[in-house]
């Protein structure tokens, strides 16, 4: 059971917007700053937003990320097939005194 | 470019240890944190232990307190995971990930190690 709540699956088509969240506590979410992963099928992880809605040099502005009270968003408008892997929400919690991460969620573009 | 390349796969046997390594380059080794994040199968990612290679404090997961240990070479840029007392459920593929600073994101993954438990 993870820490940070993430729906299970998504899913949209080419050229839709799809928003997946993350809900949290006050000892996470609600007090650190959320970062968000794009796992591709058979890949390592990659940074995809950090500090809740920031883009590192690379990722298309078609991702963004949000952030309110205990819970994240992150937003993928213009969904393209590449799109299609799995998401992972992670924040610092002050009380476990680590990172905790959502169970993630699978993308899927129809 | 920065690179964290990790050591091949491994077999175990339950109750016994592995020893997973990651070696960095492309940057100044002591200026960024290492993490240890695992994915067992069918699971979301789970985060189980930090280093700061400068002073090589740790902090562990308390999940795995009392049979992890991360420890660091500076001499090769290298940060190594031991997990003792390994049983199947620690069947998992384990990344290495780097961060600027304790409380920061995960900037740069390794490709990933799979251990298998098996008896």
């Amino acid at each position: 059971q993870s820490v940070l709540t993430q729906p299970p699956s998504a899913s949209g088509t080419p050229g839709q917007r799809v928003a997946i969240s993350c809900s949290g506590s006050s000892s996470n979410i609600g007090g650190n700053s959320v970062n968000w992963y794009q796992r591709l099928p058979g890949t390592a992880p990659k940074l995809l937003i950090y500090s809740n809605n920031q883009r590192p040099s690379g990722v298309p502005d078609r991702f963004s990320g949000s952030k309110s009270g205990t819970s994240a968003s992150l937003a993928i408008s213009g969904l393209q097939s590449e799109d299609e892997a799995d998401y992972y929400c992670a924040a610092w919690d002050d009380s476990l005194n680590g990172w905790v991460f959502g169970g993630g969620t699978k993308l899927t573009v129809l | 470019q920065v690179q964290l390349v990790q050591s091949g796969a491994e077999v175990k046997k339950p109750g016994a240890s592995v020893k997973v390594s990651c070696k960095a380059s492309g940057y100044t080794f002591t200026s960024y944190h290492m993490h240890w994040v695992r994915q067992a199968p069918g699971q979301g990612l789970e985060w189980m232990a930090i280093i700061n290679p400068s002073g090589g404090s740790t902090s562990y997961a308390q999940k795995f307190q009392g049979r992890i240990t991360m420890t660091r070479d500076t001499s090769t840029s290298t940060v190594y995971l031991d997990l003792s007392s390994l049983r199947s459920e620690d069947t998992a593929v384990y990344y290495c990930a780097s961060s600027s600073g304790w409380y920061s994101y995960f900037d740069y993954w390794g490709q990933g190690t799979l251990v298998t438990v098996s008896s």
